[in-house]
């Protein structure tokens, strides 16, 4: 079955760059997402990335995608302490389903 | 546009009790989901609706009921409710295929005691 699995907790110091991993194991993947959640609210979109694609570049956001090991990364160039947030990775697959990761808690201390 | 919607923020519920989740939006989308999130996890798909009068089951469907009258409204029920229903459940909304951006609501704190 499908699974998408993300390391629970990253610390990064302001200015810094943050690189949050995303692995998946669906090949039929079409579309991969970034989702940011603060405390108390719903997901935010960040970016997507087509499965045909290697990067996509959005101001400070760049996602590479490694089909061939199934890996996903966000980097978040010159972090900020607003930054700070559960960030999520996601497929969604030829069942057209959107399959979640567990979400890595990003903490960028000033 | 306020967006998705979703009432009552915090609850808590009695085992058996039942109860019903708002959710609403107003940017006229077809699909409309709901997703719980449990402590340390990912969103779980329960249900899902590509329109009004039509909904589908998603990954974790058992002791839920959905309905769609209207494009608006997308209500959650929960019959007998259980401890392994506490969560946070989320309604997300989208504009036409399933691979568009979905737009989520805020959340609804559920515990079951």
């Amino acid at each position: 079955g499908e699974d998408v699995e993300q390391s629970l907790f990253l610390s990064v110091r302001e200015g810094d760059s943050s690189v949050i991993n995303c692995t998946y194991t669906d090949s039929s993947s079409t579309y991969l997402y970034w989702y940011k959640q603060e405390p108390g609210a719903g997901l935010q979109l960040l970016t997507y990335i087509f499965s045909n694609m290697d990067m996509k570049q959005d101001q400070r956001l760049t996602v590479l995608l490694n089909k061939k090991d199934k890996h996903l990364s966000l980097r978040i160039a010159d972090t900020q302490t607003g930054d700070s947030a559960i960030y999520f990775c996601a497929e969604i697959n030829a069942g057209n389903m959107l399959t979640f990761g567990g979400g890595t808690r990003l903490m960028v201390k000033p | 546009n306020a967006g998705v919607t979703q009432t009552p923020k915090f609850r808590i519920l009695k085992i058996g009790q039942s109860m019903t989740l708002q959710c609403t939006q107003d940017m006229n989308h077809n699909y409309m989901y709901w997703y719980r999130q449990d402590p340390g996890m990912g969103l779980k798909l329960i249900y899902y609706s590509v329109g009004a009068g039509i909904t589908d089951k998603g990954e974790v469907p058992n002791g839920y009921n959905v309905s769609r009258s209207t494009t608006e409204d997308f209500p959650l029920r929960l019959e007998l409710a259980a401890p392994s229903q506490t969560s946070v459940y989320f309604c997300a909304s989208s504009p036409a295929t399933r691979t568009d951006t979905q737009y989520f609501g805020p959340g609804t704190r559920l515990t079951v005691l």
